[in-house]
């Protein structure tokens, strides 16, 4: 089955820099990238998502890209504000079967 | 209107109960989940429902049985409850396909004491 692993584990950045966070998947037949935002006490949020017919996506502040043939995908925040604070998930599925997640990057923006 | 909404938010049980946690998700998707985070974040599925069908189950104990009386409920009964059973528990909704976004509840945190 798929395995999706993220990294970092824990990221900090100063408010204003940029955050990158990585993932990479094993199953070739993924072809569906979504990215969630979970903030404290709450259940992950959709903030981007990206699919195998396209190379990058951008909205705003937020950009994925996705490399097919290394099975790697990021997500870019630029112009951090302490509100991106929060634990993000990377995640992988062919459509036929659930999401499986990353384990998870908790970005910290310090003001 | 809240999309998947599930019941209670906290849960607190003594060791050996039998609990439930409710889902349900107005938005017409045929397919529904539960998820387990556990104390480092990590999202794990365990049940994977479709049109009230079970889809999928992963290697979850035979304790936690889940229900769904129609495609807008998937409830989730444990019975015997253990200390490691304490976890967020997310329900979440998706679309037939899967490859469109998946919307989550708000966590049910159950602490077993």
């Amino acid at each position: 089955g798929e395995n999706v692993e993220q990294h970092p584990s824990t990221l900090s950045v100063q408010e204003g820099d940029s955050a990158v966070i990585k993932c990479t998947y094993s199953d070739s037949a993924s072809n569906y990238f979504p990215w969630y935002k979970q903030e404290l006490g709450k259940g992950p949020q959709l903030i981007i998502d990206i699919r195998s017919n396209v190379g990058e996506k951008k909205d705003q502040r937020i950009a994925v890209t996705l490399n097919k043939t290394a099975k790697h995908f990021s997500l870019h925040i630029t112009e951090t504000q302490p509100e991106d604070s929060a634990v993000y998930f990377c995640a992988a599925t062919s459509g036929n079967t659930p999401l499986v997640f990353g384990k998870g990057t908790r970005l910290s923006v310090i003001a | 209107d809240t999309a998947v909404s599930q019941t209670p938010k906290y849960l607190v049980t003594q060791m050996g109960n039998d609990k439930s946690i409710k889902c349900e998700q107005n938005l017409g998707h045929d397919t529904m989940y539960w998820y387990k985070q556990d104390s480092k974040k990590f999202l794990k599925i365990m049940f994977s429902y479709n049109n009230k069908e079970l889809i999928i189950n992963e290697t979850v104990p035979n304790r936690f049985s889940p229900k769904s009386p129609d495609k807008a409920h998937l409830n989730l009964h444990i019975n015997s409850l253990e200390l490691g059973d304490s976890a967020v528990y997310f329900c979440a909704s998706t679309s037939a396909s899967g490859k469109t976004e998946a919307f989550f509840g708000q966590g049910t945190r159950l602490t077993v004491v």
